[in-house]
C-alpha cells in the first residue's frame, strides 16, 4: 500500500512569511496527525483529526498556525506569519484508529516537511 | 517536563557492541511502541507491547515492557552501523500518542 504522502520536502523562508505543507494520508485511514519535531527532540502532537473533524488542537499556536482537512482525507497545515522558532520538521501521520480506542496500532508518519525559517 | 524520559539521549558504539536504551515514566500506560527514526525519514514503528513482563524479540533487537506498565527497554545485541538512528519510545495518552525526546544511537564500523 502507498504510504502517507508529504510536500513539500524541504522549505527555507523568512520570518514573518506564509507557508503551507500538504499530506495525503493511507488510504483508509480516518485519524491524521500533524507532529512538529525540533532538532534533537520528540514529535510533538499539534493537532489530530479524525475524518474531517478536529479531535485535539490543544497544542496548536492557533494565533499562527491553522489545519484543515476538508473532505477528511488530504490535510494542509498553514503557518502565517513565521517565526525563527517554527524552524522544525512537520510530520503527518495516520492510522487506522484513534490512540486509546481500545487498539493498539502504530502509526505510520510520512517523511515529513523540514522548514528553517532565516 | 517529559512524560516519557528516555535515557541515554546520545549513544555512540563500535559495531559488535551491545546496548540498552530506556524508557521511564511515573505513569501507567496501556501499551508502549518503538520506532526507529533515520535522517530526513519519519518515525517507523518498530514494536508495540502491551502486557506487564512483555517480552518481544525482532532478530538482534528485544524490547521489554515493565511488569508495572511505567517503563520499557530495547536491547541491542551486536549492533551494526544500519542500526544507527534516532529511537523513540511512545505511548498513548488521552487518546493520542506521546513520544519521548528520542535516543540519538550511532554505530561505527
Amino acid at each position: 500500500e502507498a504510504g502517507v504522502a508529504q510536500s513539500p520536502r524541504y522549505k527555507i523562508i523568512e520570518k514573518r512569511q506564509s507557508v503551507a505543507f500538504w499530506c495525503n494520508p493511507i488510504s483508509g485511514h480516518a485519524t491524521l496527525y500533524w507532529y512538529q519535531q525540533i532538532l534533537g527532540q520528540g514529535p510533538k502532537l499539534l493537532i489530530q483529526f479524525q475524518n474531517n473533524g478536529v479531535v485535539d488542537d490543544s497544542q496548536l499556536p492557533k494565533d499562527r498556525f491553522s489545519a484543515e482537512r476538508l473532505k477528511g482525507v488530504d490535510s494542509t497545515l498553514k503557518i502565517q506569519p513565521a517565526k525563527l522558532e517554527d524552524s522544525a520538521v512537520y510530520l503527518c501521520a495516520s492510522s487506522l484508529v484513534p490512540q486509546g480506542a481500545g487498539a493498539n496500532y502504530g502509526y505510520t508518519f510520512g517523511s515529513g516537511t523540514r522548514l528553517t525559517v532565516v | 517536563t517529559q512524560l516519557l524520559e528516555q535515557s541515554p539521549q546520545f549513544l555512540s558504539i563500535q559495531e559488535g557492541e551491545n546496548l540498552t536504551v530506556y524508557c521511564n515514566s511515573s505513569s501507567v500506560f496501556s501499551s508502549l511502541q518503538w520506532y526507529r527514526q533515520e535522517p530526513g525519514e519519519g518515525p517507523v514503528l518498530l514494536v508495540t507491547v502491551v502486557t506487564g513482563g512483555e517480552v518481544k524479540k525482532l532478530k538482534r533487537l528485544t524490547f521489554q515492557f515493565g511488569d508495572a506498565r511505567k517503563d520499557s527497554s530495547l536491547h541491542i545485541t551486536a549492533a551494526q552501523p544500519g542500526d544507527t538512528g534516532l529511537y523513540l519510545c511512545a505511548g498513548p495518552k488521552g487518546g493520542k500518542l506521546i513520544f519521548g525526546q528520542g535516543t540519538e544511537l550511532s554505530v561505527k564500523p
